[in-house]
């Protein structure tokens, strides 16, 4: 079945350094990819997305991420975090199947230390 | 204004009650979810809908009914609030060209005492 892993609950970093959150995904086919955010009391907003091309997605606010076939990862990453990136972390995929429904992972929340 | 919205964007209800969380959209999708979120959980699928006449269960939909009044109106009742429905419920949308993305709503906190 498929499966999506962000092994990290919570992470903490000081403005201004650079975050890297992971995502590994369990599928036998390469997937459709995705990283949403939710800022407190709002709902979940999409952050960048992969379906096919070049491995590195570039998405808002200043994020990217790095599709990995061989270790099955979608990490995501931004050079210089901001107090305001401070948030849950949401990675999902689906299959290439528009029938077929989006499977989220459990959430990394950022922390972000002045 | 927004794309998708929910009401009540919170509510404290009695164990027992019935009670209604309304989501409607402006995208013009025909496909709309329903979600729910608890801490450390994630978001976990209640229904979905492919259109008016096309409901599907989710899984976790025991306890939970829909009903899709329009393409652009999606509700999610319980027919008798418990405690563990205390929760995040969020309504999205999809789109219908690659790669499916979906919009979500606010979100309603639901209480049930």
């Amino acid at each position: 079945a498929q499966s999506v892993t962000q092994p990290d609950i919570h992470i903490t970093v000081s403005e201004g350094a650079s975050l890297e959150l992971r995502c590994n995904y369990s599928y036998g086919a390469t997937p459709y990819l995705f990283w949403y955010v939710q800022s407190p009391g709002q709902g979940l907003q999409l952050l960048l997305k992969y379906f096919s091309g070049d491995t590195l997605v570039q998405g808002i606010k200043g994020f990217e991420a790095e599709f990995k076939r061989s270790q099955s990862s979608f990490n995501l990453r931004k050079p210089s975090v901001h107090w305001s990136d401070a948030a849950e972390y949401f990675c999902a995929v689906r299959k290439r199947n528009r029938d077929d429904k989006i499977i989220f992972g459990k959430g990394t929340r950022l922390h972000i230390l002045p | 204004d927004a794309d998708v919205t929910q009401t009540p964007r919170n509510r404290i209800t009695k164990t027992g009650k019935r009670i209604m969380l309304e989501c409607s959209q402006t995208k013009g999708h025909d496909r709309m979810y329903w979600y729910r979120q608890d801490p450390g959980l994630g978001l976990r699928l209640i229904y979905y809908s492919f259109d008016v006449k096309d409901i599907n269960k989710g899984e976790i939909s025991d306890g939970y009914s829909v009903s899709r009044q329009a393409q652009a109106k999606f509700s999610l009742s319980l027919e008798s609030a418990i405690p563990n429905q205390t929760a995040l419920y969020f309504c999205a949308t999809q789109e219908g060209i690659l790669p499916y993305e979906q919009y979500f709503g606010p979100g309603t906190r639901l209480t049930v005492t």
